[in-house]
């Protein structure tokens, strides 16, 4: 079964500095990626996904993840955060087959201070 | 499009009572529904997956026999926690697969149970 890391438990940022958060999966196959943010006190919202071609994806509020195929990773990026991105960040996999579910990892809590 | 609702929001009940949870796919047909919980601070976490018109998968771990799932129609799947204890306080979230967009899940905003 395929499995998701998260290493960053929580990240402390300046308002305007780059983000990198880090999500490696274990699993063979293909994979489909998606990084989710939830807000505190609402629910889930998709960031990105990927699931073929380009590696690098654009998401939505300026975040970016790019697929290393070698390395396993997805790692989620923003050049310049804000005080709003302040949430919890959850990287997800599931097999590009059948109608396997969404795995998720443990999760990253980003707090952005001024 | 592609949106998930539950209902209710928050519930809190005694212990050892039965509480019921709806999740309904709005604007499409979901073939597929997935059941997660989430504990404060932490990830979610699978408990079963279900097709229409199928009995739910439940993952590893889970009671199935309290953790009741029916996913009688294309928009509408109920989870009922029979017998509710404290530490099923939980929020529980519910997940939607339609035909198209084959391996996106839409989710729904969670229910929050708080058992007394």
């Amino acid at each position: 079964a395929q499995s998701v890391s998260q290493h960053n438990h929580h990240v402390i940022l300046s308002e305007a500095a780059s983000l990198e958060l880090g999500c490696n999966y274990s699993y063979g196959g293909t994979v489909n990626l998606f990084w989710y943010v939830q807000y505190p006190g609402q629910h889930l919202q998709l960031l990105l996904k990927y699931f073929s071609g380009d590696p690098l994806v654009k998401g939505i509020k300026g975040f970016e993840a790019e697929f290393i195929k070698s390395k396993f990773s997805f790692n989620l990026r923003k050049p310049s955060v804000q005080w709003s991105d302040t949430a919890e960040y959850f990287c997800a996999v599931n097999v590009n087959s059948g109608n396997t579910p969404l795995v998720f990892g443990k999760g990253t809590r980003l707090s952005v201070i001024a | 499009g592609a949106v998930v609702s539950q209902h209710p929001s928050w519930v809190i009940c005694k212990s050892g009572t039965s509480v019921k949870i709806e999740c309904r796919s709005l604007d499409f047909q979901a073939t597929t529904m997935f059941w997660y919980r989430q504990f404060p601070k932490q990830s979610l976490m699978l408990m079963a997956t279900s097709n229409e018109g199928s009995k739910a998968t439940y993952e590893q771990g889970v009671e199935k026999d309290k953790f009741l799932i029916n996913h009688a129609s294309l928009t509408l799947s109920t989870l009922t926690v029979t017998s509710a204890h404290p530490e099923d306080s939980s929020f529980y979230i519910c997940s939607a697969r339609g035909t198209s967009g084959k391996y996106e899940q839409y989710f729904g905003p969670g229910t929050r149970l708080t058992v007394t």
